[in-house]
């Protein structure tokens, strides 16, 4: 199972939006609605921050919000947060009955 | 409160194995499957299988056929991963995490991490 393809870096000020995407195939992410997404901090476990592609964990901040279309699932951040810069991760169940991960995106927050 | 706490370092040659354990704490073990994730230094999460101690039931990523074997002891309420005939590229941080639905990946506790070096 190949990783789900997802841009290596974006970037954005304090305050602006950005869009992460991850783009898989008709056996995961075009298939299922089963995409969450991940925030890893340095030398941290990673942290759950939306599933059922649009779904928010209690205690995660409204600002983060997820979509779906095609192949292709997109985690948007607005008002972007110091804190927000990290790694992000998607995830998606498979036809196959397993899950694959993205390649992993660093946020920068400039 | 939930906890996952895995076993400690470990430093093991090309060729060997290595089993990591992941003690639950509480919450009804039974009640949710654990799964396993691994990401080497530098690289991104890895998905390698998961196990439900209810039922006894396993997954694993074709990556891992042959040389995974992920178990759970519900009367320790702890999960068991092990993995064989290592190699280099499996110096990684191995991660068990609590999935709320079972098998979708929505991991909302996770362990500490257990660092596998493989080293001659």
């Amino acid at each position: 199972q190949s990783a789900l393809t997802q841009p290596a870096s974006v970037s954005g000020s304090p305050g602006q939006s950005i869009t992460i995407s991850c783009t898989g195939t008709s056996s995961d992410v075009g298939y299922y609605n089963y995409v969450s997404w991940y925030q890893q901090h340095p030398d941290k476990a990673p942290k759950l921050m939306m599933c059922d592609v649009s779904k928010r964990p209690s205690g995660v901040s409204n600002r983060f919000s997820g979509s779906k279309s095609g192949n292709t699932a997109s985690l948007t951040i607005s008002g972007l947060q110091v804190e927000d810069e990290a790694d992000y991760y998607c995830s998606s169940y498979t036809t196959s009955g397993t899950l694959v991960f993205g390649g992993g995106t660093k946020l920068t927050v400039l | 409160q939930v906890q996952l706490v895995q076993s400690g370092a470990e430093v093991k040659n090309p060729g060997a194995s290595v089993k990591v354990s992941c003690k639950a704490s509480g919450y009804t073990f039974t009640n949710y499957a654990i799964h396993w994730v691994r990401q080497a230094p530098g690289q991104r999460l890895e998905w390698m299988g998961w196990t439900y101690a209810a039922n006894g039931k396993t997954r694993f990523s074709e990556e891992f056929q042959g040389r995974v074997t992920i178990t759970s002891d519900t009367s320790a309420t702890t999960a068991y991963m092990e993995l064989s005939s290592l190699r280099s590229e499996d110096t990684a941080v191995y991660y068990c995490a609590r999935d709320t639905t079972g098998w979708f990946g929505y991991y909302d506790y996770w362990g500490q991490g257990t660092l596998v070096t493989v080293s001659s």
